[in-house]
């Protein structure tokens, strides 16, 4: 089964502040690679699919990046509805594995 | 608009079974592989299963194998998860999500709770 990571598991920060999240993946996934965003008692909203491709009315803030094993996700300038917690998923396989997660809280 | 509205979910004992039900709108369901994903309270998402458009091909995580039926039945435009043999690690929010690229709908979730 292909493990998923990702860091940070917390990062904190600034409205405005430029942020990365990396998610590694245990053997190739090719560009297989989604991120989803997810607030407290919400189902998780797709963000990116296909490493670098923004779902539709996702601001372009947003962008990822990557291929193969490592990826990342990055908010260029961060805006108080990103304060939530980040999942990287691969889908290179039927077992649709998802990294631990990342909370983006306040600083 | 598409909708996904899952029901079903309770508290259950150790060992007993529930069926969780999932209602599609608003698209085709007809063209679209769905899944079943979980979280449990504080923690994660984990996939556990999928079934095919026109059920010839389901998936089954590790954790639920042997124990959970994954079902739909495009008549009523509907998915299912028979859940069986239930354990206290199966306490989760119970999640069905629509497999576009990868997962782009997802239902509001149904609590299951497993304990005596």
């Amino acid at each position: 089964d292909i493990q998923m990571t990702q860091s940070p598991s917390t990062l904190s920060a600034s409205v405005g502040d430029r942020v990365t999240i990396t998610c590694r993946a245990s053997q190739s996934i090719s560009s297989w690679l989604a991120w989803y965003q997810q607030k407290p008692e919400k189902a998780p909203k797709l963000l990116i699919y296909s490493t670098s491709t923004l779902d539709t009315g996702v601001p372009s803030r947003f962008s990822g990046s990557g291929s193969g094993t490592e990826f990342t996700l990055t908010i260029s300038s961060l805006q108080p509805d990103d304060f939530a917690t980040y999942y990287c998923q691969q889908y290179n396989t039927y077992l649709f594995t998802f990294g631990p997660g990342t909370k983006v809280d306040l600083k | 608009e598409v909708q996904l509205v899952e029901s079903g979910g309770g508290l259950v004992q150790p060992g007993g079974s529930l069926r969780l039900s999932c209602a599609a709108s608003g698209f085709t369901f007809t063209d679209y592989t769905m899944n079943w994903v979980r979280q449990a309270p504080g923690k994660g998402l984990e996939w556990v299963s999928y079934i095919s458009s026109s059920s010839s091909t389901t998936y089954y995580a590790d954790s639920v194998k042997g124990r959970f039926t994954i079902s739909r039945d495009n008549a009523k435009n509907s998915l299912y998860l028979q859940m069986n043999s239930l354990r206290d690690e199966d306490t989760a929010v119970y999640y069905c999500a629509r497999e576009g690229i990868p997962f782009d709908y997802w239902g509001q979730g149904t609590l299951v709770t497993v304990s005596s």
